[in-house]
Parts: structure tokens; sequence; C-alpha cells
């Protein structure tokens, strides 16, 4: 199974901040990785797949890269609605996993 | 409007069965796949089994023998029967809609499934 690890858990950062989250898979998943937003009391939120397509109606202000074992989530301009838990997931094979997640607080 | 609403979660002792439905509105339900994936601990998410449009099924290793991913598109419908639970079934059990092959674009809100004597 391929195994999913993100860095870091936590991160506090103050609106207007430019933040960075990182994914990392235990083997080649190429592109085939998906972010999720996640709010407490809610489902998650699909944000980018592909490693770096924006999903519809997503703001420009999130934006992914990478590809193979190592992928990122920046989140520039940071807004008072994007403090939420974020979510990597693999999709390149079939047992589909997801990260641990990263929780971005308000400084 | 995409929905997705699930039900059918409670709390069973351990050894016990469960039946989750997910039922679809709003886009053509036949056209997609389906999964479910739950949430433990409040955190950690895990797909749990999928099944495509044209029924084949798929399932993660912790829960293939035990649970059947089911579909019945004349009612728009999703399933889960879950048997032989463990304690560590217990989470919050979502349906989600496939956009593209391991992509899900479209969540329930959750059904909660206990499983503690």
């Amino acid at each position: 199974d391929i195994q999913m690890t993100q860095s870091p858990s936590t991160l506090s950062a103050s609106v207007g901040d430019r933040v960075t989250i990182t994914c990392r898979a235990s083997q080649s998943i190429s592109t085939f990785l998906a972010w999720y937003q996640q709010k407490p009391g809610k489902a998650p939120n699909l944000l980018i797949y592909k490693a770096s397509t924006l999903q519809s109606r997503v703001p420009s202000r999130f934006s992914g890269s990478g590809s193979g074992t190592e992928f990122t989530l920046t989140i520039s301009n940071l807004q008072p609605d994007d403090f939420a838990t974020y979510y990597c997931q693999q999709y390149d094979t079939y047992l589909y996993s997801f990260g641990q997640g990263t929780k971005l607080e308000i400084k | 409007e995409v929905q997705l609403v699930e039900s059918g979660g409670g709390l069973v002792q351990p050894g016990g069965s469960l039946r989750l439905s997910c039922a679809a509105s709003g886009f053509s339900f036949s056209g997609y796949d389906m999964h479910w994936v739950r949430q433990v601990t409040g955190k950690r998410l895990e797909w749990v089994s999928g099944i495509t449009n044209t029924a084949d099924t798929y399932y993660s290793g912790s829960v293939k023998g035990r649970f059947t991913i089911s579909r019945e598109n004349a009612r728009n419908s999703l399933y889960l029967q879950m048997n032989s639970l463990r304690v560590e079934d217990t989470g919050l059990y979502y349906c989600a809609r496939e956009k593209m092959t391991g992509v899900f674009d479209y969540w329930g809100q959750g059904t909660l499934v206990t499983v503690s004597s």
C-alpha cells in the first residue's frame, strides 16, 4: 500500500500570509494526487486534482505542484475562510490513501 | 444541485452488522462510480470501498470479505453492508461521487458508525 505523509501536522499563520503544505508518497504516484479542505463538522471539499489542476469554483490563491513522490499545496494571501484541515490523497493505485492531515490555524 | 445523503449508522456490538445507505440526487447516478470513505478518530480519512457504474467492486484490505458495496440505479442509491464489525470500524462513513478515477468531487455529510460493547 502507498503511504502518504504530510508536513507539518499543524501550521499557524495570519491572514494575508502565504503558506505551503508538503505531501510525500512512499512510492512514485506520477501526478495522481488530490488535495481536499475540511472544516469542522463538514465533509471534505475537493480543491486540486492531478497535482495542480484547480477544481471549478476554487479560488486561484490555491495552487498545487509536484510529481513522483513530493507534492505541495500553496495558499497565497490567506483568507479567514481558509483556516481548516487539508488532506492529500493518492489515486495512482486502487487502494486510495490519504495523508494524516495538516491543520491550518490562525496565529 | 448534487446531493448525497447517508443513513443507517448507529451503535452496534462487535461482530454485529449494519447496512448503510446513500441517497443520491441532482445528477445521473447510473453514470458515475461511487465510493465509501470513512473518517476515524475525527481525523484520518480511509478509503473503504468503491463500485463502478458497471457494478465492479473494490475494497480496502481491512474490510475485504466483511463489507459488501452495492448500488441500485433505479433508486439512485448506494449501499454498504457491513458484517463482522470490529471496534476499529468505528467512524464517520461518507458516501462520495467519483469525478474521475480516484478523485471525489461530491461528498455526503456522513453517517456515524460506533462499534462497542
